[in-house]
């Protein structure tokens, strides 16, 4: 399965503690994205990496948050810290080089739970 | 400000019925790209199509159709036909070239299709 990919799918927490979760994006998208969603709600932009740096962050994208994509490959996402407030599903996205904005594949998500 | 307004939260009807799911957006950009995705109930947003603002020409794939309206900036997605595996969450999506390459989503219309 060429599509992306993302790690861990599930992931339960203890309020405070610092998650990281992994994305790898399909190999010849050199874009990808990070967005949040809640339940009943539509995915919410957080930050996007062309290669290796990071041209867009949201505001919501808190200073618990941090976002490396260290070789323009795989990314990782970490929340340092976590409230409740932090449970989501958190989604990752690739797409294909290019001026035009091209659509975006997303991965099967990483649910957050924090207790 | 970019937005986009899925004013049907839940739609419900039988197998074999025509349904349309609307979309207005707002943007003040004069070059930006509306999507459609589909999200199962198996959580994975699955895309259906980009369009670009300069090509209004409706587009048919199979069951599924676009009418792409700029005077009324609305981008509806009509169903011919439905089948119970069309019964999903779908999202309408904006994304402006002068505001980067993120995805707006709207909050979503939960689709049910009984047979």
């Amino acid at each position: 399965d060429t599509g992306v990919s993302q790690d861990p799918r599930h992931k339960i927490t203890k309020r405070g503690q610092n998650v990281t979760f992994r994305c790898d994006p399909i190999s010849e998208h050199n874009r990808l994205y990070w967005y949040r969603q809640t339940l009943g709600q539509g995915p919410e932009f957080l930050t996007y990496f062309q290669n290796e740096a990071q041209l867009e962050k949201s505001r919501l994208l808190s200073d618990r948050f941090s976002a490396e994509r260290p070789k323009g490959s795989f990314s990782t996402l970490e929340i340092q810290r976590t409230e409740q407030g932090d449970s989501a599903m958190y989604l990752c996205a690739s797409s294909l080089p290019g001026l035009a904005i091209n659509e975006q594949f997303f991965g099967p998500g990483t649910r957050l739970t924090v207790l | 400000a970019q937005k986009v307004t899925q004013a049907q939260t839940e739609i419900s009807v039988v197998e074999k019925e025509d349904v349309t799911l609307d979309c207005v957006y707002e943007t003040r950009d004069t070059t930006y790209y509306l999507f459609w995705y589909k999200q199962p109930p198996s959580g994975e947003l699955v895309f259906l199509i980009r369009r670009n603002s300069f090509d209004e020409q409706n587009e048919i794939s199979g069951r599924y159709s676009w009418n792409f309206q700029k005077s009324t900036s609305s981008f509806n997605f009509t169903i011919t036909a439905s089948q119970v595996v069309d019964s999903a969450v779908y999202f309408c999506a904006l994304s402006e070239i002068q505001a980067g390459t993120a995805l707006i989503f709207g909050k979503g219309t939960t689709l049910s299709v009984s047979s």
